[in-house]
């Protein structure tokens, strides 16, 4: 079966400061995705960043990039120039061809805290 | 941007009562899912539904739950005869065709 890791239930980072978040996990299978979700407070979950499992550059978007380990199972989230609207629960996700339904299996999160 | 919308934000019932929670997925989106996080736990999966039924649910998704399209545009989950065990957060979810899902910003569901 396949499983999603956050070891971290909480970080924090000072504004303009670089965290990364990690996440490991599981499967069997090779056609896969994973995802990095943000949700604010009170706010719906919002796709940070997405990464096809066979493509090995790592995705980026903006401030936001992740270090995809393959072999590892290692999926972690960078974010350069930290801002307090980053400051929300981040969920790392995955999901694969092979479901059928492409359902996600998600981590516990992480709660991030920027401090001003 | 279309956003996934659900109603009510936060839902009280007695345990026993029937509760349906609803979703607006973005419009033309067609695969639906739900989703629940028990306080402090993981969102796990509890269904996914297209073409009008049920392509797959997890072990959680007994007969006490049930999914409705019942137009265009609405998503329900039904629970018959709510437990304690049922308070959670449920999301719902949609896609198109990648595999990229929206999300809703979630019903608090507590059973009393």
């Amino acid at each position: 079966a396949q499983t999603v890791t956050q070891s971290q239930p909480e970080m924090s980072v000072q504004e303009a400061e670089t965290v990364t978040l990690s996440c490991t996990y599981d499967t069997s299978e090779s056609d896969y995705y994973l995802f990095w979700y943000k949700q604010p407070p009170s706010r719906q979950m919002i796709l940070v960043i997405r990464q096809e499992a066979y493509k090995q550059q790592n995705a980026t978007e903006n401030r936001f990039s992740v270090n995809f380990q393959k072999a590892a199972k290692s999926f972690s989230l960078k974010i350069s120039d930290s801002q307090l609207g980053d400051a929300a629960m981040y969920f790392c996700a995955y999901t694969n061809r092979a479901s059928g339904t492409y359902k996600y299996i998600f981590g516990t999160g992480t709660r991030l805290k920027v401090l001003a | 941007e279309p956003e996934v919308t659900q109603t009510p934000s936060h839902q009280v019932t007695q345990m026993g009562q029937e509760v349906i929670l609803r979703c607006v997925p973005i419009s033309n989106h067609l695969y639906f899912y739900w989703y629940r996080q028990i306080l402090g736990q993981k969102v796990e999966f509890l269904v996914s539904f297209y073409n009008n039924e049920i392509s797959e649910k997890s072990e959680i998704f007994d007969d006490q739950f049930s999914v409705e399209r019942p137009d265009g545009s609405n998503f329900t989950l039904k629970i018959r005869s709510t437990k304690l065990e049922d308070s959670a957060m449920y999301f719902c979810a949609s896609r198109a065709s990648t595999d990229t899902q929206y999300f809703g910003p979630g019903t608090r569901l507590t059973v009393l």
